[in-house]
């Protein structure tokens, strides 16, 4: 079963642009992970939220984490075309190496 | 380190086959994990191991089933092959520090069933 809902589904923009990724989850979780892919291959892990942290940087990265709103953003920074992906949120609700994955968002950056 | 493995990259079966895939973790890690890729259900978690035993099953038949050897490698079995178990299976290898672990994937193996 899909934990996570990512909004939108698609994202469109330009080079240059920011691009924000929201995902909504269910249940608690002990953290929260981003993943990239790229037509259809394996996934890229991007980055790692835990449950007691609210932001967190890497790179052009920036995600930020709402436990009580159970909502969590991805927002990538001066957006370039090697960037067009699906992004993928994950949670994690146990101890166990287990990651319930959301829908994705498919982003096209063009140049 | 190298990283997660898997073999084959592509597969194609028919219908009432079975089919074995593989998965190689990154060198000391000793959990892997399966989920399987569809355009429909998109990505859920199929079971994960760890020193040999399988932890954590996800809802999937029995026709679905795994095991990881001493050497942390890994396999997946399908058997009686089903049109809709066509897919992109991906694995996934942990480094288990404490509870808060990313988990490193492979490139997937993509299943096409006729």
């Amino acid at each position: 079963s899909q934990q996570g809902e990512e909004d939108p589904q698609a994202l469109s923009i330009q080079e240059g642009e920011n691009a924000t990724m929201n995902c909504s989850y269910k249940t608690s979780i002990n953290n929260l992970q981003w993943y990239r892919q790229n037509s259809g291959r394996g996934l890229v892990h991007l980055i790692l939220i835990r449950s007691n942290e609210r932001e967190k940087h890497s790179g052009r990265l920036r995600v930020t984490l709402d436990t009580s709103k159970k909502s969590s953003s991805l927002l990538i920074t001066a957006s370039r075309a090697a960037d067009t992906a699906s992004y993928f949120c994950a949670t994690a609700n146990s101890g166990y190496s287990t990651l319930t994955f959301g829908k994705g968002t498919m982003l096209l950056v063009s140049p | 380190k190298a990283g997660v493995t898997q073999t084959p990259r592509y597969l194609i079966k028919t219908r009432g086959q079975q089919v074995t895939l593989s998965c190689s973790p990154i060198s000391g890690h000793r959990s892997v994990s399966w989920y399987q890729q569809t355009p429909g259900q998109g990505l859920q978690f199929l079971f994960e191991y760890f020193s040999e035993t399988q932890r954590n099953k996800g809802n999937f038949p029995g026709r679905f089933s795994g095991r990881q050897f001493s050497n942390s490698r890994s396999e997946m079995n399908v058997s009686t092959l089903e049109l809709g178990d066509s897919a992109l299976y991906l694995c996934a290898s942990t480094d288990l520090k404490g509870f808060q672990e990313t988990q490193y994937f492979g490139p997937g193996t993509r299943l096409l069933v006729l």
